[in-house]
């Protein structure tokens, strides 16, 4: 099992939708979670941080953790032709891999006019 | 504030050489850790320093190797290049190495782009 698993995409959304992004993790302990954007050919970005349970919003940006599923998603509402991305969650903090990030391979997220 | 830099950002190699990047913090981040990007492969681990200090380390042979110099800069080294060394190295910073908080949080330079001929 992958330490963290996210879907590879594409995922495919219109314009003005909401692109959900979801990724799972295998370490219980783990305390800290990111969603990095990456355009092709450039580095990731972090745009979004969330450390307890519940929803973190960001302007068009909503991060929600649920520690108990071992679950963390990313949803972009409003979604423009500039989000096209692929979108790397990483995580850290767990008994494993204490302050190591560890990321998925990141979905990659097509928006179409 | 500035952000993170790293050179040089292309470099092209033959088999067998040797080859060190290098990557300057965020100007007050104590933390540097090093990644490898490959389509196939994705972002993997290298390894983090911390106060000059090596405080995790990625599954990579020991011919990927790294330092942190006092004002936080640091380098990577890699000896006898492979083929399979040709990748996109990637520098991140934070102000400290922990388990938790925004303190941890990684951001990352332009990147160094590998290629072994």
């Amino acid at each position: 099992q992958k330490e963290v698993e996210q879907n590879s995409g594409p995922l495919s959304v219109p314009e003005g939708a909401i692109a959900s992004l979801n990724c799972t993790y295998s370490d219980r302990g783990s305390q800290s979670f990111f969603w990095y954007r990456q355009y092709s050919g450039k580095s990731p970005e972090l745009i979004m941080s969330i450390y307890s349970n519940g929803d973190k919003e960001d302007g068009r940006f909503t991060a929600q953790l649920n520690k108990a599923s071992q679950y963390v998603s990313l949803l972009i509402r409003d979604s423009q032709p500039s989000d096209s991305a692929t979108y790397l969650c990483a995580v850290s903090g767990g008994y494993s891999s204490a302050s190591k990030i560890i990321f998925g391979s990141g979905t990659r997220l097509s928006i179409r006019p | 504030k500035a952000g993170v830099t790293q050179t040089p950002r292309y470099l092209i190699k033959t088999r067998g050489q040797q080859v060190t990047l290098s990557c300057s913090p965020i100007s007050g981040h104590r933390s540097v850790s090093w990644y490898q990007q490959t389509p196939g492969q994705g972002l993997q681990f290298l390894f983090e320093y911390f106060s000059e200090t090596q405080r995790n380390k990625g599954n990579f042979p020991g011919r990927f190797s790294g330092r942190q110099f006092s004002n936080s800069r640091s380098e990577m080294n890699v000896s006898t290049l492979e083929l399979g060394d040709s990748a996109l190295y990637l520098c991140a910073s934070s102000f400290r190495s922990g388990r938790a908080g925004p303190d941890n949080e990684q951001f990352f330079g332009p990147g160094t782009r590998l290629t072994v001929l």
